[in-house]
Order: structure tokens, then C-alpha cells, then sequence
């Protein structure tokens, strides 16, 4: 039972530098999040997908874009990355349903260092 | 303003000790309310949810929803060590295109002595 597994778990980067971060889901959920989390700000939410082959921009999107070419798949990615982006950042899914429950299922994390 | 604020805390009690955490909220179109409980270096993972105003309680545990001064708790009776974590209240208006788009507070690092 992985549920949510994101790589990698650990990243450092050079000021401009890219990466991507992968998230990986096996419960068939239709819907995937990007958050990310800081010291006294909380989660905050990057971006989203409602199904396979769609994005929308989530509340802090600024310098990331994302992907989902496959359900299971959702990708970040930092094009030029810069020290305000160090943070832990977390993926999370959640399945269609008919009654709201607020269970999203999130993934370990990833910490990311920019210097 | 934050549309939702949580006391970062840190928070440290006796094991035994009934634990109160709490959230306030600036915007009234809010319906859903969770809890969310993160061990270290771990994601969040969703404890309690609740409709609108009222009480839910699941075992050692009862949140409370107070809509008119928009204002949340999450009350832990008989607290163990092992409820040692960072508590996150969540809240949202609902489903967007199936989304669950929810908005958290800053989080409670909340300790259990033994």
C-alpha cells in the first residue's frame, strides 16, 4: 500500500537552476494537489488537476508549472529556481466522490534547499 | 489577514491533560472543517471532519464548529504521547469541479509529556 510517493525526498539547488518533482499515486484517485509548506505560513496550494491531462493554478502558483500527462502522475516543476522556493513540498490526492469529506492523502514530502 | 489563523503554539502538557487547539477564520462562506494530525517529517493525515455548526467526537476526540463567531476547536481527552505532532485545521466552501480545494491554518506543534 504506497498511496502517494513523491521523489525525490530530498533536493539542494543552485540559484537557476530547473528540477521537477514527481508525484506517483496507485488508489485510481481523479484529483492531485501541489502544496507547499513553510514555517508559519502553513499549507498552501501551488496547483491542482481534476482528471488526467488538466491543470489549474492553485493560491502561490508563481515560478512553478506542473503536468499530468497519466492519472497516476502529477509533476512540479522549477524552472528557475530561487531561494523563496525552499520549502518542504508535499503532493496529496483525493478520490471523486458525491459527499465532501475533506480526506486528502498526502505524500511524504519533499525538502527542497535553494542557495 | 490570513483567512484562517492558528496559534503555532509550541504546545507541551502532562500525558493525561485535556488538550484544547483552536482556529479562527475570516471568510463566512466556509462549510466543510477538518483536522489534520502530521507526525515529523511525515504529510498530513486527515483526523476529523465536520459539517457546518456542531460537535463531532471519534474516541478521545471532539471537534467543534461554531460558525456564528467563526471559530474552531479540536478537543483531546486523556492525551498519550503518541498525540505528540503538529495538528492543522483545514476548511473549505465545498467541491470545485470535484477539487477539494481547502485552505489551512499555520499548524499546533503540540507535545505529550510522559
Amino acid at each position: 500500500n504506497a498511496g502517494v510517493t513523491q521523489t525525490p525526498k530530498f533536493r539542494v539547488l543552485k540559484t537557476g537552476q530547473s528540477m521537477t518533482l514527481l508525484c506517483a499515486q496507485d488508489m485510481n484517485h481523479e484529483y492531485m494537489y501541489w502544496y507547499r509548506q513553510d514555517p508559519g505560513m502553513g499549507l498552501r496550494l501551488i496547483h491542482y488537476s481534476v482528471g488526467e491531462g488538466t491543470t489549474a493554478k492553485g493560491e502561490v502558483p508563481d515560478g512553478y508549472n506542473v503536468s499530468r500527462l497519466k492519472k497516476q502522475n502529477f509533476l512540479l516543476g522549477l524552472e528557475s529556481a530561487a531561494p523563496s522556493q525552499t520549502s518542504v513540498y508535499f503532493c496529496a490526492s483525493s478520490a471523486s466522490m458525491a459527499t465532501y469529506t475533506g480526506e486528502l492523502f498526502f505524500g511524504e514530502g519533499s525538502r527542497l534547499t535553494v542557495l | 489577514q490570513k483567512e484562517v489563523e492558528q496559534d503555532p503554539g509550541p504546545l507541551s502538557v502532562p500525558e493525561g491533560a485535556i488538550v484544547s487547539l483552536n482556529c479562527t477564520y475570516s471568510n463566512s462562506a466556509f462549510q466543510y472543517f477538518m483536522w489534520y494530525r502530521q507526525y515529523s517529517r511525515k504529510g498530513p493525515e486527515l483526523l476529523m471532519y465536520t459539517y457546518s455548526s456542531g460537535n463531532k467526537e471519534d474516541g478521545r476526540f471532539t471537534a467543534q464548529v461554531d460558525k456564528s463567531s467563526k471559530y474552531i476547536s479540536l478537543f483531546i481527552r486523556d492525551s498519550q504521547p503518541s498525540d505528540s505532532a503538529t495538528y492543522l485545521c483545514a476548511m473549505s466552501h465545498g467541491l470545485i469541479q470535484g477539487a477539494q480545494k481547502l485552505v489551512f491554518g499555520q499548524g499546533t506543534r503540540l507535545t505529550i509529556n510522559p
